[in-house]
């Protein structure tokens, strides 16, 4: 099947700092859903993006798809500890099945 | 129950045994996915159903490998002679298919070690 790339596979970010990781594909996506996983826990989902150019925000967290519907990002503002995970993005078929990216590692020191 | 509830959530099994991870979803969801994630790795897709029916299997990684649902509801994951490499998580996660989100809910997950 298609993959999606995201990169960086690992980042390490100072708190209050800001970052972006970043979902590619070769080929047009249907839609984007990104997830978040804490160390030891299940995937856990944070939005869908179906729109070209779609910019979605939760609190410090902002999502978008590109114009081409080929790429996304998710921009963390002034980080904290809380945002430690890993991030997975994914896009899904028609059935909703879900194919993930290998997700960035966030690592967020104090 | 409120959320998708898997069991065992550790199972240690030497190798050549068989091992069953079950999996009960929130109720009334219809698509029902089965993944495997290795450490430090994203979950690769094994199989979905629709109900009681197996839609897709293909990343299933051998015949050793076998899931149901035979009610629609609960699904088992069967893994036959266990080998080291199939150590890993196995998620299961459940969705209603044409939701305004897409979401799929995962469990927490069976953490399979085989010595």
């Amino acid at each position: 099947g298609q993959q999606v790339m995201q990169i960086p596979q690992y980042q390490h970010v100072q708190e209050g700092e800001d970052f972006t990781t970043y979902c590619n594909s070769s080929t047009t996506l249907s839609n984007i859903q990104w997830y978040k996983q804490r160390p030891g826990g299940h995937p856990v989902f944070l939005i869908q993006l179906v729109k070209s150019g779609e910019v979605k925000k939760q609190k410090r967290l902002t999502f978008q798809f590109g114009e081409a519907k080929k790429n996304s990002s998710l921009h963390i503002t002034a980080t904290q500890t809380t945002d430690v995970g890993t991030y997975f993005c994914g896009r899904t078929d028609s059935w909703g099945k879900l194919q993930f990216g290998a997700g960035t590692q966030v690592v967020v020191t104090p | 129950g409120a959320g998708v509830s898997q069991s065992p959530r550790y199972k240690v099994a030497k190798r050549g045994q068989d091992v069953a991870l079950r999996c009960d979803p929130i109720s009334g969801h219809v698509s029902l996915f089965w993944y495997q994630q290795a450490l430090g790795q994203g979950p690769e897709f094994l199989t979905y159903f629709q109900n009681e029916a197996q839609l897709d299997k293909s990343g299933l990684p051998s015949d050793r490998f076998f899931a149901e649902r035979p009610e629609g509801s609960v699904s088992t994951l069967k893994i036959q002679r266990t080998q080291q490499e199939d150590s890993a998580v196995y998620l299961c996660a459940s969705s209603l298919p044409g939701s305004y989100t897409g979401e799929l809910f995962f469990g927490e997950g069976s953490r399979l070690t085989v010595l």
